[in-house]
């Protein structure tokens, strides 16, 4: 099936540095959604991207797909302790409504 | 806003039992999914639903079985519980379409002793 690579695992920063996280896909994708997955909670939609390239923005988060819609990353600027969950991408594999997730980057911040 | 809920928090289970994990959405979503999550897996589909008695595998449905009688109910179904399905099981739903987001549950920590 659909093979979606997130890397790094995991993650440990200060508050104030910057974090990415990326997801990449052996064939194209049509889209990818991310979500958050605070501690004890369930994963949340965060945002989706459908166009080559496109870049998207939340405050201190920025969204991109790649130019050939294999890949796509999230960095978080200046990173605060409200930051800490997993994040997960997820991509649409075989039917429409099937969406397949990456094994996800965990995010820790200490001050 | 889209409420997803799930019968049971925590559950503990003997090795043989039958189990029924429960999930209601009240905002009349046609796709239902059931997800399980594992540490440094990440979450892995078991069973969708994009419609009334309709089902498809995911990609690890091997011991499981779904329901889908009514529109706002997706039942996951393990029929003999094994000790490998020590999991958080995850149940979300959506609308039709390839951009719907998912909304998810909170989650039921299952137990099987």
């Amino acid at each position: 099936g659909q093979q979606v690579m997130q890397i790094p695992q995991y993650q440990h920063v200060q508050e104030g540095e910057d974090f990415t996280t990326y997801c990449n896909s052996s064939t194209t994708l049509s889209n990818i959604q991310w979500y958050k997955q605070r501690p004890g909670g369930h994963p949340v939609f965060l945002i989706q991207l459908v166009k080559s390239g496109e870049v998207k923005k939340q405050k201190r988060l920025t969204f991109q797909f790649g130019e050939a819609k294999k890949n796509s990353s999230l960095h978080i600027t200046a990173t605060q302790t409200t930051d800490v969950g997993t994040y997960f991408c997820a991509v649409n594999t075989g039917t429409a409504s099937k969406l397949t997730f990456g094994t996800g980057t965990r995010l820790q911040v200490t001050l | 806003d889209v409420k997803v809920t799930q019968s049971s928090r925590y559950l503990v289970k003997r090795t043989g039992e039958k189990v029924f994990l429960e999930c209601v959405q009240d905002m009349d979503h046609e796709n239902m999914f059931w997800y399980r999550q594992d540490p440094g897996l990440g979450l892995r589909l078991i069973y969708f639903s994009y419609d009334v008695k309709m089902k498809e595998k995911g990609d690890i449905p091997e011991g499981y079985s779904v329901s889908r009688e009514k529109k706002e109910r997706f039942s996951l179904i393990l029929e003999s519980a094994s000790t490998n399905q020590t999991s958080m099981y995850l149940c979300a739903s959506t609308l039709r379409g390839r951009n719907s987001p998912l909304h998810f549950g909170n989650g039921t920590r299952l137990t099987v002793t």
